[in-house]
């Protein structure tokens, strides 16, 4: 049961363009959603987080859309750059930070 | 402040045998969660420790057990290991309870578990 989505597994953009990663969630008591970015051979890195009660939330480069009625999330990279190149996964917990819900992940390459 | 650390971060068992994956949390951090991250897949939720208890756990057989120990670090045990435990074993650390937790979790680069 694949309660958070991302559709798209790979992504490919040029140097300095806008990268948009999307994620659909199917569970509305999820009110905690959070990216992180993957290298290989590491673990996962906490890039920037969104709660329910706000519908976006940036930090630099990175911005995070949430449209809770279509229960999807973007994460906008603007400009991207080529050390963006690596794996983006969502996450979303509901009611208290428990458990995380993981989408499969897309792989981001960004072109010079 | 030092990170989530792992171990092994490789190792190959055959069915049927048992595996103990170790995980020291980050500093300050009293609660721990385990995934487990198959090819091409995300992460998926085993269990969560706060405080040396189970604080929830996922939709992971009874053969997947844990510990947390005082100093926070924490083990994940798997007996009668199959084929499909081959996985990325992934330890994240969080500070629980009940003020200042931005729900952020911080991962160990995990543990490479090959059956055969």
């Amino acid at each position: 049961d694949q309660q958070v989505k991302q559709n798209s597994p790979s992504l490919s953009v040029q140097e300095g363009r806008i990268s948009i990663l999307n994620c659909d969630y199917t569970n509305s008591m999820f009110d905690y959603f959070l990216w992180y970015k993957k290298y290989p051979a590491e673990g996962p890195t906490f890039l920037i987080s969104i709660s329910s009660i706000k519908d976006k939330n940036e930090d630099g480069r990175f911005t995070v859309f949430l449209n809770k009625s279509a229960k999807h999330l973007s994460l906008h990279i603007v400009p991207s750059q080529p050390g963006d190149s690596a794996v983006y996964f969502c996450a979303a917990s509901a009611n208290n930070f428990n458990k995380f819900y993981f989408g499969s992940g897309t792989k981001l390459n960004v072109k010079p | 402040e030092t990170g989530v650390t792992q171990s092994p971060t490789h190792l190959i068992k055959t069915r049927g045998q048992q595996v103990t994956l170790r995980c020291s949390s980050q500093s300050g951090h009293n609660t721990v969660s385990w995934y487990q991250q198959a090819l091409g897949q995300g992460p998926q939720f085993i269990f969560q420790y706060y405080r040396e208890e189970e604080n929830g756990r996922g939709n992971f057989p009874p053969r997947f057990s844990g510990l947390q120990f005082p100093n926070y670090s924490s083990e994940l045990n798997v007996n009668a290991l199959e084929l499909d435990d081959s996985a990325l074993y992934l330890c994240a650390s969080s500070s629980g309870g009940l003020a200042g937790n931005t729900g952020e979790l911080f991962f160990g680069e995990g543990s490479r578990l090959t059956v055969l």
